[in-house]
Parts: C-alpha cells; sequence; structure tokens
C-alpha cells in the first residue's frame, strides 16, 4: 500500500488559511489523492480529492505538486468547526481494489 | 439519501456472546468498507467488498471476525464468539465505485465487550 507522511499535530488561528501538508513519494501514476477528516465522536467525512490538477470544492482546496510526491489542503478561512484530525490517502487504483488505508493523520487544532 | 446507515450505534455486550454489526450503504455504492477504530491503533480496513463479493478480507483480525453482503443493500460484521479487546468504535463506508469518488461513512457502532 502506498504511504503517507502528514505532521502528527498543527495549529491555526480562526478565520486564518491554514496549509495541512502530505508526503507521499512512492504515488503510482494512477493513484488518486484522497483528504478526509474526522471531526470528534463523527466517521471520517470527504473533504477533496484529486489526481494530477489542483482541485477546488466548497470546503477545501488541493494544491499537488507537478511531481505528485506531495500535495497540500488548504482550509482557507479555518473556523472552530475546523477542529479534527486531517487524513491524506492514496486510492488504489493499479489493482482496481480502491482501498482507502488510514495513517495516523494531522490533528488540526484551531484557536479563537 | 439518507446516507449509510449502522446499527446499533452502542453495543454493550459479556464476553464470549456473539455481536452482529448491520450496515446499509447508500443505494447505487458498488464498495462496502468495514474499518474498526480505537486510540492505540487508529482507523484499520477490516474488509472490503465490491459489487457484494468480498475483495480483501486482510485486515480481519482472526477467525472470530466474518463479514457478509448477501446483497447490495445490506451488509453485517459478526463476532463470534467477542472477547473485551474488540471494544473499538465499528464504521461501515460505502462508495460508487472502486478508485475515483468519495466514500461516505456511517456514524458507527460503539461496541464495549465487558
Amino acid at each position: 500500500d502506498a504511504k503517507t507522511t502528514q505532521p502528527n499535530s498543527m495549529e491555526s488561528n480562526e478565520e486564518e488559511p491554514v496549509h495541512l501538508p502530505c508526503n507521499h513519494s512512492t504515488i503510482s501514476g494512477t493513484d488518486y489523492i484522497h483528504w478526509y477528516r474526522q471531526l470528534p465522536s463523527q466517521g471520517p467525512e470527504y473533504v477533496i480529492h484529486g489526481l494530477t490538477s489542483n482541485v477546488n470544492n466548497r470546503m477545501a482546496s488541493l494544491a499537488i505538486a507537478e511531481d505528485r510526491k506531495s500535495s497540500t489542503l488548504i482550509l482557507h478561512r479555518a473556523t472552530l468547526r475546523d477542529a479534527a484530525v486531517y487524513y491524506c490517502i492514496l486510492r488504489e487504483s493499479s489493482s482496481n481494489t480502491g482501498k482507502l488505508i488510514f495513517g495516523q493523520g494531522t490533528t488540526l487544532q484551531v484557536k479563537p | 439519501d439518507a446516507g449509510v446507515i449502522q446499527s446499533p450505534r452502542h453495543e454493550v455486550t459479556e464476553m464470549g456472546q456473539e455481536v452482529t454489526l448491520r450496515c446499509k450503504p447508500i443505494s447505487g455504492h458498488n464498495s462496502l468498507f468495514w474499518y474498526r477504530q480505537t486510540m492505540m491503533r487508529g482507523l484499520e480496513l477490516l474488509i472490503y467488498f465490491n459489487n457484494n463479493v468480498p475483495i480483501d478480507d486482510s485486515g480481519m483480525p482472526e477467525d472470530r471476525f466474518s463479514a457478509k453482503m448477501p446483497n447490495a443493500s445490506f451488509s453485517t460484521l459478526k463476532i463470534q464468539p467477542s472477547e473485551p479487546r474488540d471494544s473499538a468504535v465499528y464504521f461501515c463506508a460505502s462508495s460508487r465505485d472502486t478508485v475515483s469518488t468519495e466514500a461516505f461513512f456511517g456514524q458507527g457502532t460503539r461496541l464495549t465487550v465487558v
């Protein structure tokens, strides 16, 4: 399974942008980069995903490096409700199994 | 759609008893995942189905655990006999396909084995 590396924790101030990094140097050419987050006492929640190009949706933006060995999840204005564990996951496509393997993620704290 | 529905939300059982967790995926989704989450081990993928067929059960801890998907709208995870170390939150998730689309998670079943 392709691995990702994320910082254990990050802090942000409310209403400021947050950049959550992820390294995935062993990514294969057809692996999709997925981001999920888990709020306290809830199941994981999809945030965004991409393959090669940068992606934007209502929740966040995903910036993917040109060599695809790293990516950054961008929350444009952090709110207290964004405090969660954020997971960067590579979704396999080469074997068509599509397993989602979660690592330890980054715990984001948002300070008022 | 109501999302992925899991039942029960909470289960307390005595060691040695059989436990059955249930999951109803989102209609039209072809892939279904079972996960277990503990503080020590984080989120672990137990088993994964595609079109009702188990594709990868390498995460199932031991023979006490079994999972079935008799049709596209229902799956069960059974533990028999249960042990205190099985205490965890169990999540079910579904997605429309195997790679490019997002997975949706249920609210989980908190299992306590005493």
